[in-house]
């Protein structure tokens, strides 16, 4: 079956603009996540979604960074306002809705602000 | 928090050789998942092995596999007979039982493959 898609698959910005990224999980996976990793950096965890649940919105580093799920499957990360800092690609990842289960990854969307 | 250590930045290895990739975490729970990803140039993140703490038994999968010493808190990733194709950045990622919480990844080790 298909696995985690993300587009567009790079991004080039003006400071100062927003942007809109997109990703649309493994069909069945309830589970959906957004990660941030910055040049020779690991993963940093960005915002969860599960189910109907409200998200966990506790690793955006700014107000500046939001994400919506609509019916339960594909989510969009809006970052307002692009500084440069925000280069990096975004990383998008689903999993079942059960405790433990491996997350499957999109190719991400690299993210470049000039 | 629960934070995972990659010690190894960068590691090479001669094609059909055996390497092994280091993974320290710290936590205060008795009951986690652990996992091992590979990220080639193509950015897609790959999942490779992966090990429930309350189990014992070393997971592998193929020529992949893992060295699970709880008490020590080491989860090191063997790899053998490696091929030009294992080369990439691997990722320790270390996640909690308590529902579908997001994985803590440490910063990751470069593996060279020399033909």
């Amino acid at each position: 079956g298909a696995g985690v898609s993300q587009s567009p698959s790079n991004k080039v910005t003006e400071k100062g603009k927003d942007v809109e990224l997109r990703c649309d999980p493994i069909s069945g996976h309830t589970a959906l996540y957004w990660y941030r990793q910055s040049l020779g950096q690991g993963l940093e965890f960005l915002i969860y979604f599960q189910g109907n649940s409200a998200p966990d919105k506790s690793g955006l580093p700014s107000d500046r960074f939001s994400a919506e799920r609509t019916g339960g499957s594909v989510s969009t990360l809006t970052i307002q306002r692009t500084q440069q800092e925000d280069s990096a690609v975004y990383l998008c990842a689903s999993s079942l809705g059960i405790a433990g289960a491996a997350q499957y990854f999109g190719p991400g969307t690299r993210l470049t602000v000039l | 928090a629960q934070t995972v250590t990659q010690s190894q930045p960068e590691m090479s290895v001669q094609e059909a050789e055996t390497v092994t990739l280091s993974c320290t975490y710290d936590t205060s729970e008795s009951d986690y998942y652990l996992f091992w990803y590979k990220q080639p140039p193509s950015r897609q993140m790959i999942l490779v092995i992966r090990q429930e703490a309350y189990k014992q038994q070393n997971a592998t999968e193929n020529r992949f596999s893992v060295n699970f010493q709880k008490a020590a808190k080491s989860f090191s990733l063997k790899i053998s007979d490696s091929q030009l194709g294992d080369a990439a950045m691997y990722f320790c990622a270390y996640r909690t039982t308590s529902g579908n919480t997001p994985l803590v990844f440490g910063k990751g080790t470069r593996l060279s493959v020399i033909a």
